[in-house]
């Protein structure tokens, strides 16, 4: 059974770095693409990038080059940075397997960016 | 502004048939498939439809989804309570060389 779990600070100061890892177990991580999505308090739903265990990355242009993500392929993780936060990027952060859909997400994490 | 378009909510009573819209543009509804989720309240969006009108397991058949041109609808047969939720449709972005999703629409069952 395929699990997703994101985890990481709520709590992030504006101008600094939000730091999230996704830990996968059930898969192998070495397998489909693995995705970042986020959730605006009463906002629809917005994807932040993906990438893949050779460590290629895709991300959406309107983050403007705040974003990078890596892998951890022995701990089967994941993880997203997002710098120069401002409370724009206060949202539930979702992790997600690719399967060209999402049949499988993390329950989300809430990061508030606040001083 | 989503990608996406979606009303933002609709409703109808238990046993009722109800659809819900999504338009694009060729960059992603027009040249791909697409996807519905339902996401409850203060959980992570499940997925409900896939490939335009594929059902994963366990998604009752009063769920269909179907799409013409650049746009897509979700058809939900013999409403019932459990099924007021928010729903999101989502289809991969030529331009964006990633996902897009609508706004989502809230589903009241009165």
């Amino acid at each position: 059974q395929v699990q997703l779990q994101e985890s990481g600070p709520g709590l992030v100061k504006p101008s600094e770095t939000l730091s999230l890892t996704c830990t996968v177990s059930g898969d192998s991580i070495s397998t489909y693409y693995w995705n970042w999505i986020r959730q605006a308090p009463g906002k629809g739903l917005e994807w932040i990038g993906y990438i893949h265990y050779s460590g290629s990355a895709t991300y959406n242009p309107s983050l403007r080059g705040r974003v990078s993500m890596s892998v951890d392929t022995p701990k089967n993780q994941f993880s997203l940075k997002l710098n120069s936060v401002t409370a724009a990027d206060t949202a539930i952060y979702y992790c997600a397997r690719d399967d060209g859909y999402f049949a499988y997400w993390g329950q989300g994490t809430l990061v508030t960016v606040s001083s | 502004q989503s990608v996406l378009t979606q009303p933002p909510s609709t409703s109808g009573t238990p046993g009722q048939r109800v659809t819900i819209s999504c338009s694009g543009s060729s960059s992603n509804i027009g040249g791909n498939t697409v996807n519905w989720y339902k996401q409850l309240p203060g959980t992570a969006p499940k997925l409900l439809i896939y490939s335009d009108n594929r059902r994963p397991s366990g998604v009752p058949d009063r769920f269909s989804g179907s799409k013409s041109g650049t746009s897509a609808s979700l058809t939900i047969s013999g409403l019932q309570s459990e099924d007021e939720a928010d729903y999101h449709c989502a289809a991969w972005d030529d331009t964006l060389n990633g996902p897009v999703f609508g706004g989502g629409t809230k589903l009241a069952v009165l």
